[in-house]
């Protein structure tokens, strides 16, 4: 079965240093892959996706990630954090599986803690 | 558009009563899917609707949990005889129904507790 792993469970970092969240996945074929963000108490917002083309995907707030298909990950990634960046990241796939329902597979989670 | 609305946001009942979750998705989006976050983990699907149709239900929908969309538009996600096994956040979210890559919009969650 299709998982996601989100490699640290926690990332704390110094304001205006760079952070990357790692994210592999265990699906050999094509996959669409997302990155969420979930501040306390709400749901959750979408960053950015892979879907085809262009390995490189730039998103919401500076945030960025990287397809890496030989590794099936999906690290992301900002140059300088703020501490608004605060929050709970989830990666997610798109169960191959399911043929074209949209159910997403989430990883665990990484919470950033950004220190001022 | 308003996004996708939730109600409530919070609800604590007693172990054994049933309780009931409305999720109302963004006007024009054909997909409603729920989803459930236990604490410090992913959320974990529970059902999916396109319109009406409800076309898919993960194992971890017990007898207990039953999800309606009528007429295609609200859905309403109810768990009878709660456990406290149930405690957890209870997301919905919509997308409209051209393409999986689409993404979706969440709602803020309704989090249950059960005493």
């Amino acid at each position: 079965a299709q998982s996601v792993t989100q490699l640290d469970s926690q990332v704390p970092v110094f304001e205006e240093a760079p952070v990357e969240l790692r994210c592999n996945y265990s699906s050999s074929v094509s996959v669409y892959l997302f990155w969420y963000v979930q501040y306390p108490n709400q749901g959750l917002q979408l960053l950015l996706k892979y879907l085809s083309g262009s390995t490189l995907v730039k998103g919401i707030n500076g945030f960025e990630a990287e397809f890496n298909k030989s590794q099936t990950s999906f690290h992301l990634r900002k140059p300088s954090v703020h501490i608004s960046d605060t929050a709970e990241y989830f990666c997610a796939v798109s169960d191959p599986g399911s043929g074209n329902t949209g159910k997403l597979i989430f990883g665990q989670g990484t919470t950033l803690q950004v220190k001022p | 558009d308003t996004g996708v609305s939730q109600d409530p946001r919070h609800k604590i009942t007693k172990r054994g009563q049933n309780v009931t979750f409305r999720c109302d998705p963004i006007s024009e989006h054909n997909r409603l899917y729920w989803y459930r976050q236990t604490l410090g983990q992913g959320p974990e699907f529970l059902t999916y609707f396109q319109n009406e149709a409800q076309l898919e239900k993960s194992r971890l929908l017990s007898d207990r949990f039953s999800a309606e969309r009528p007429k295609g538009s609200f859905s309403t996600l109810e768990i009878q005889r709660t456990e406290q096994g149930d405690s957890a956040m209870y997301l919905c979210a919509s997308s409209p129904s051209f393409g999986v890559g689409y993404g979706y919009t969440f709602g803020s969650g309704t989090r249950l507790t059960v005493v």
